[in-house]
């Protein structure tokens, strides 16, 4: 699976947009970017994954660059509980590669009141 | 739903002693369970993976006699930590992956995890 590059920390202020970016500049044409987060002595939590259109739920959006080297995760309006560490994490989605994942360093974001 | 638990969510043990920490996927079935490893303020290192039936597959470093692993049924895996040392304390992630026909199928599902002290 592809290598991402994060930024190790970043702070955000509370109700505003959270932008965490992610580089993968190695991804590979079948390699979905998939985010999880993983708040403090909990297991990691989905957020969302995309293969090269952008994508919305109701926790986030990914935006994926057109050439997919790089993604940028979007918390629109960020909380105190989003406080949490977020992997981006690049895999192949089929049976055959057994599914890992494969967890990088992380960005701790920090939201702040 | 899609709910992944652990247990026990903590342990405290003394050197030598074999711990155990079950994880059942709650409300679907799971051909296929991961475990997880992770020191303070480090990241999730994968250790091995299960599948239902058959013997795990281990990673690179981790030493299969030392952490045993069962997975009997289609909700249920096991990991024995045998002759438990304080270097093993740490917390350990349990992930399964669903084999739903639609939606997010063959996604990957976490435990809220079981932290291990030795002593």
């Amino acid at each position: 699976d592809a290598k991402t590059t994060q930024p190790p920390s970043m702070d955000c202020a509370e109700g505003r947009a959270a932008n965490l970016p992610c580089n993968h500049s190695t991804i590979s044409g079948n390699e979905y970017v998939y985010w999880y987060r993983q708040i403090h002595s909990q297991g990691p939590q989905y957020i969302i994954h995309g293969l090269k259109n952008n994508e919305t739920n109701e926790m986030a959006s990914l935006i994926i660059t057109e050439d997919r080297k790089s993604s940028t995760l979007i918390l629109p309006h960020a909380t105190l509980r989003d406080t949490a560490v977020y992997y981006c994490i690049v895999r192949v989605q089929n049976k055959a590669a057994g599914n890992k994942l494969t967890f990088g360093g992380g960005t701790r974001v920090l939201v702040k009141p | 739903g899609a709910v992944v638990s652990q247990h026990p969510s903590w342990v405290i043990c003394k050197s030598g002693t074999s711990v155990k920490i079950e994880c059942r996927s709650l409300d679907f079935q799971a051909t296929t369970m991961f475990w997880y490893r992770q020191f303070p303020k480090q990241s999730l290192m994968l250790m091995a993976t299960s599948n239902e039936g058959s013997k795990a597959t281990y990673e690179q470093g981790v030493e299969k006699d030392k952490f045993l692993i069962n997975h009997a049924s289609l909700t249920l895996s096991t990991l024995t930590v045998t002759s438990a040392h304080p270097e093993d304390s740490s917390f350990y992630i349990c992930s399964a992956r669903a084999i739903f026909t639609s939606g997010r199928a063959n996604e990957q599902f976490f435990g809220p995890g079981t932290r291990l002290t030795v002593l």
